[in-house]
């Protein structure tokens, strides 16, 4: 079975600053897809990354970047240039190759961005 | 992006009525929605997987009986709480991915509904 694990509750950082929010993974396929969301107070969830199992390349979308290390099962976001808007819940999901499959979350991360 | 509405976005009502929340992908077509549970500062839980023109897939611990799902057309699913209890308060969200979409498409989400039982 599929499990994601977010180990850091809550993170703070300074307005301007990077930062990382960890998350790992467990499968037994080959072939998935990890994807990052940000969910703000108001509950809506937003797309922010998706990294496939094969992709060479690590993720990238303007301030966030997915550092991906396949081996240690590890899909990290790091945002840079930390923004007080950044402040939210960070969701590390994962879905494995069948279709249909839903995604399944890990606990997320509360970060706060203090300026 | 796809859009994914949900109705009602907030709804209070009295323990032991039924609430029927509705999900709608407003342009792609969803053979598969799936619903979420989140409970204050939590994680989103799933509990169903809902498939046009078939019975919802219920994860481990979800009531059927409870929580009823109907996936009549390719672009509305609904979840209907029955006999509703103040624990059964939550957020409620869910899910549509393009029935044509590959392994790197995300899953798009409605904006929640808030519910809350008295």
């Amino acid at each position: 079975a599929q499990k994601i694990t977010q180990t850091q509750p809550g993170m703070f950082v300074q307005e301007k600053e990077a930062v990382t929010l960890d998350c790992t993974y467990d499968t037994s396929d080959q072939s998935y897809g990890l994807f990052w969301y940000k969910q703000p107070s108001s509950g809506e969830m937003i797309f922010l990354l998706y990294q496939g199992s094969y992709d060479e390349q690590n993720a990238t979308e303007g301030r966030y970047s997915l550092n991906f290390q396949k081996a240690r099962k590890s899909a990290n976001l790091v945002i840079s240039a930390s923004q007080l808007g950044d402040s939210a819940m960070y969701f590390c999901a994962m879905r494995e190759r069948k279709r249909n499959t839903p995604l399944v979350f890990g606990k997320g991360t509360r970060l706060s961005v203090i300026a | 992006g796809a859009v994914v509405s949900q109705h009602p976005s907030r709804v209070i009502c009295k323990s032991g009525t039924s609430v029927k929340i509705e999900c709608r992908s407003l342009d792609f077509q969803a053979t598969t929605m799936f619903w979420y549970r989140q409970f204050p500062k939590q994680s989103l839980m799933l509990m169903a997987t809902s498939n046009e023109g078939s019975k919802a897939t219920y994860e481990q611990g979800v009531e059927k009986d409870k929580f009823l799902i109907n996936h009549a057309s390719l672009t509305l699913s609904t979840l209907t709480v029955t006999s509703a209890h103040p624990e059964d308060s939550s957020f409620y969200i869910c899910s549509a991915r393009d029935r044509l979409a590959g392994l790197q498409e995300t899953q798009y989400f409605g904006p929640g509904t808030r519910l809350l039982v008295l």
